[in-house]
């Protein structure tokens, strides 16, 4: 699986919309971007993913570059309770055998500013 | 429907004793990944189970090792505790082996003493 690399910690106001970036320079053509959050003492919780089309759900919008090499999770109005860090994980579709673990790095730990 | 629990919450155990920890997985759900979360890192994963047979594992000894039922609930084992198992323990559940949405349980914090 490609590596990924992300800031260790943001701030955001509360109200305000918050980009978090992924870079994942190594990413190979059938290798997904994954998110997933913890909030402090929860397990991690699924939030989006996407191949190379920019995807958007009831939580979140992800924004893959043209290249793929990078991505942003966008948290359009971003509560205090969406303070939490925040992984991105790039993992290739399901050949079909064996498991299907998810590889966390350390993640970027967002904090909602009042 | 149910999300994914654990238990025990909380677990106190002495260097070199066994512990057990149980994941109730969500409904419909046949595949229980478990992992390990040492403080300040990301999740390790330790193995998976699918439909009751060990799917895959990571770089853990085999003093971890774990079960699966057939209501698809699951056991983690760790024998010969040392004080380096202590950690959050998350066990998460997902539809089929090569769903990446896995939904995580609360976990289970032990410490080793």
């Amino acid at each position: 699986d490609a590596k990924t690399t992300q800031p260790p910690s943001m701030d955001c106001a509360e109200g305000r919309a918050a980009n978090l970036p992924c870079n994942h320079s190594t990413i190979s053509g059938n290798e997904y971007v994954y998110w997933y959050r913890q909030i402090h003492s929860q397990g991690p919780q699924y939030i989006i993913h996407g191949l190379k089309n920019n995807e958007t759900n009831e939580m979140a919008s992800l924004i893959i570059t043209e290249d793929r090499k990078s991505s942003t999770l966008i948290l359009p109005h971003a509560t205090l309770r969406d303070t939490a860090v925040y992984y991105c994980i790039v993992r290739a579709a399901y050949s079909g055998a064996g498991s299907y673990q998810l590889t966390f790095g350390k993640g970027t730990k967002l904090s909602v500013i009042p | 429907e149910t999300g994914v629990t654990q238990s025990p919450t909380h677990l106190i155990k002495t260097r070199g004793q066994q512990v057990t920890l149980r994941c109730s997985s969500q409904s419909g759900h046949n595949t229980v990944s478990w992992y390990q979360q040492a403080l300040g890192q990301g999740p390790q994963f330790i193995f998976q189970y699918y439909r009751e047979e060990e799917n895959g594992r990571g770089n853990f000894p085999p003093r971890f090792s774990g079960l699966q039922f057939p209501n698809y609930s699951s056991e983690l084992n760790v024998n010969a505790l040392e004080l380096d198992d202590s950690a959050l323990y998350l066990c998460a559940s997902s539809l089929e082996t090569g769903r990446n949405e896995q939904y995580f349980g609360p976990g289970t914090r032990l410490t080793v003493t």
